[in-house]
């Protein structure tokens, strides 16, 4: 039951261009969304987030943009820079609730 | 800058033991919870807690898990007859009202 997908396993960008990261969802209870940047041997690191009363975030170079029509978020990073590399995950939450319902991760790679 | 801290980084243990895992969370924190990640797999929710008790569990979180905050900063995982499936990553979090900040992970391998 994959409620949050991020179909992009893998994103390849070059330093100083845009990364955008895709993430798409099924419930439609959810109303709070997050990204979190992982690097290997280490935990989720909080990235942004974003309520469903909005639809766009904007923190430095990160910006999430989420559109509820179409159940779908996105983070967009600019410019990306080589530290950037990792992998990103969505993750969402119902209202009254306390779990995050993680993707699958985007391995972003920010190359010179 | 406060950190959720987790210990050991890496446990093996044989088929059947019980492990512990801890961890630290942020001190101004109210919320904790467990998370896991099998190799290859998404992160997936265990169990949180909140005011001394269980607020919520997921089907994963069987009568072979338990969590316990035993003082004031420790919050603990355990698991009671580990079974070769359990191997994962278990990240530990907390939070204050909102975001969740996370442990480094202990690496959990059962042979």
């Amino acid at each position: 039951d994959q409620q949050v997908k991020q179909n992009s396993p893998s994103l390849s960008v070059q330093e100083g261009r845009i990364s955008i990261l895709n993430c798409d969802y099924t419930n439609s209870m959810f109303d709070y969304f997050l990204w979190y940047k992982k690097y290997p041997a280490e935990g989720p690191t909080f990235l942004i987030s974003i309520s469903s009363i909005k639809d766009k975030n904007e923190d430095g170079r990160f910006t999430v943009f989420l559109n509820k029509s179409a159940k779908h978020l996105s983070l967009h990073i600019v410019p990306s820079q080589p530290g950037d590399s990792a992998v990103y995950f969505c993750a969402a939450s119902e209202r009254n609730t306390d779990k995050l319902i993680f993707g699958t991760g985007t391995r972003l790679q920010v190359f010179p | 800058e406060p950190e959720v801290t987790q210990t050991p980084s890496h446990q093996v243990t044989q088929m059947g033991q019980e492990v512990i895992l801890r961890c630290v969370p942020i001190s101004n924190h109210l919320y904790f919870y467990w998370y896991r990640q099998i190799l290859g797999q998404k992160v997936e929710f265990l169990v949180s807690f909140y005011n001394n008790e269980i607020s919520e569990k997921s089907e994963i979180f069987d009568d072979q898990f338990s969590v316990e905050r035993p003082d004031g900063s420790n919050f603990t995982l355990k698991i009671r007859s580990t079974k070769l499936e359990d191997s994962a990553m278990y990240f530990c979090a907390s939070k204050p009202v909102t975001e969740a900040f996370f442990g480094q992970g202990t690496r959990l391998t059962v042979v």
